[in-house]
């Protein structure tokens, strides 16, 4: 089966500073991967997507990136944070019978 | 353009029954789906409707007609543990990505 390491899982960070969050894929090979974020009491929504190594779509213009280094490794990145970046960010991915899998996600506050 | 609309709250009481609706708008249609979110957690998958219908599964079921753009997660028998944020989210047409609504939280009490 299929799981989803996402790391860190808490974090906070000064308005300015960057960010790496990373995410793991195990149990699959060529996985569509997603990036989603969830602010206060708004939905998901969808910030990044990606079919392959070195494949980005981006849904959403912001200051944020994303990347794929490996099959399985999808990295989402900032340079400068701002506050509104504050949020729970889930990693995800398609399993077999079409819906998307969800990491623990990683809770960012931003000060 | 594209757009899931559900209802913020509801309250219900254990052993009752919940019907929680969605309307979507999106540019080409690919399945509907419904997820489960407790605070603090990660979503999980509930069910999935790509056909007009009822698909049931245990205590949980769900309804969509495309026509209408409109489904609906039924929960029967509510316990405490129901007590979540319930999501509905539509597949685009390339099958790429699901977007979500803004969830519905469903407070059970005894």
């Amino acid at each position: 089966s299929q799981t989803i390491h996402q790391w860190p899982a808490t974090l906070v960070q000064p308005v300015g500073s960057p960010l790496s969050l990373e995410c793991t894929v195990e149990g699959t090979s060529n996985p569509n991967l997603y990036w989603y974020r969830q602010a206060a009491g708004r939905g998901l929504q969808l910030l990044f997507y990606s079919v392959g190594i070195g494949q980005i779509s981006s849904e959403v213009p912001q200051n944020l990136s994303a990347s794929r280094p490996q099959d399985r490794q999808f990295i989402l990145s900032s340079k400068k944070l701002l506050l509104s970046d504050s949020g729970f960010y889930l990693c995800a991915s398609v399993i077999i019978t079409g819906e998307l899998f969800f990491g623990e996600g990683s809770r960012l506050t931003v000060l | 353009g594209q757009n899931i609309d559900q209802p913020t709250e509801m309250t219900a009481t254990e052993g009752a029954i919940v019907q929680i609706n969605c309307t979507y708008q999106t540019s080409g249609f690919n399945g509907l789906f419904w997820y489960q979110q407790h605070a603090g957690e990660a979503p999980t998958f509930l069910s999935y409707n790509v056909l007009d219908g009822l698909e049931e599964k245990g205590r949980f079921s769900s309804f969509l007609s495309r026509s209408k753009g409109y489904s609906y997660l039924l929960l029967k028998e509510l316990q405490m543990k129901d007590s979540a944020s319930y999501l509905c989210a539509a597949r685009n047409q390339a099958g790429t990505a699901l977007i979500f609504g803004k969830g519905t939280t469903l407070s059970v009490s005894s």
